[in-house]
């Protein structure tokens, strides 16, 4: 079973309005982080925001935040506001604790912000 | 400015060839890691290490293997490159799992695209 499942091939959205992009999850670990990262059309990849397991409150990093819904396991990214610089591929991933460190993920959402 | 660098941006290679790619890391990270990614495939762990000589097989090691003589640089080897190995290579560090903060989240190097002809 896929350990991360990104639904949502393809994005598009206007200019300074919100978007939230799907991201759910398997695991059996009790300790657990999810990670977003980006990676535009140059090719870094840039990470963005995280969320622990045992995090009572929602990860925000200005303007990115994470909806955490642990009994759905569910990990989405919302973007406010939204900018042509955030036209990206954006890719969910998860680092069990109990699985030596290695991260697991997403195949992936690729946004595009119209203007 | 905290760093992972990979030797090669593009490379093109022929079928049989040996290829090297290398990485290095300046943040004194325990782990270092070896991804495939291809359009629609994420990216895909080959190998990994948490430690100077350590390496262990990720999901997709077949036709690669790996060599870490010091803990800033992870080297990633196709013993006789393939017309399906042709894909971008990202080479990551972290710290290690066992760590305090367990935030752990990767740094990425910029990647290196490998075609094979």
């Amino acid at each position: 079973a896929q350990k991360i499942t990104q639904t949502q091939p393809g994005m598009f959205v206007q200019e300074k309005e919100a978007v939230t992009l799907d991201c759910t999850y398997d695991t059996s670990d009790p300790s657990y982080g999810l990670f977003w990262y980006k990676q535009p059309s140059s090719g870094e990849m840039i990470f963005l925001i995280y969320q622990g397991s045992y995090d009572q409150q929602n990860a925000t990093e200005g303007r990115y935040s994470l909806n955490f819904q642990k009994a759905r396991k569910s990990a989405n990214l919302v973007i406010s506001a939204s900018q042509l610089g955030d036209s990206a591929m954006y890719f969910c991933a998860m680092r069990e604790r109990g699985n030596a460190g290695k991260s697991t993920f997403g195949d992936g959402t690729t946004l595009t912000v119209k203007p | 400015d905290v760093k992972v660098t990979q030797s090669s941006r593009y490379l093109v290679k022929r079928t049989g060839e040996k290829v090297f790619l290398e990485c290095v890391q300046d943040m004194d990270h325990e782990n270092m890691f070896w991804y495939r990614q291809d359009p629609g495939l994420g990216l895909r762990l080959i190998y990994f290490s948490y430690d100077v000589k350590m390496k262990e097989k990720g999901d997709i090691p077949e036709g690669y293997s790996v060599s870490r003589e010091k803990k800033e640089r992870f080297s990633l080897i196709l013993e006789s490159a393939s017309t399906n190995q042709t894909s971008m290579y990202l080479c990551a560090s972290s710290s290690p799992s066992t760590s305090p903060s367990f935030t752990g989240e990767l740094f990425f190097g910029e990647g290196s695209r490998l075609t094979v002809l």
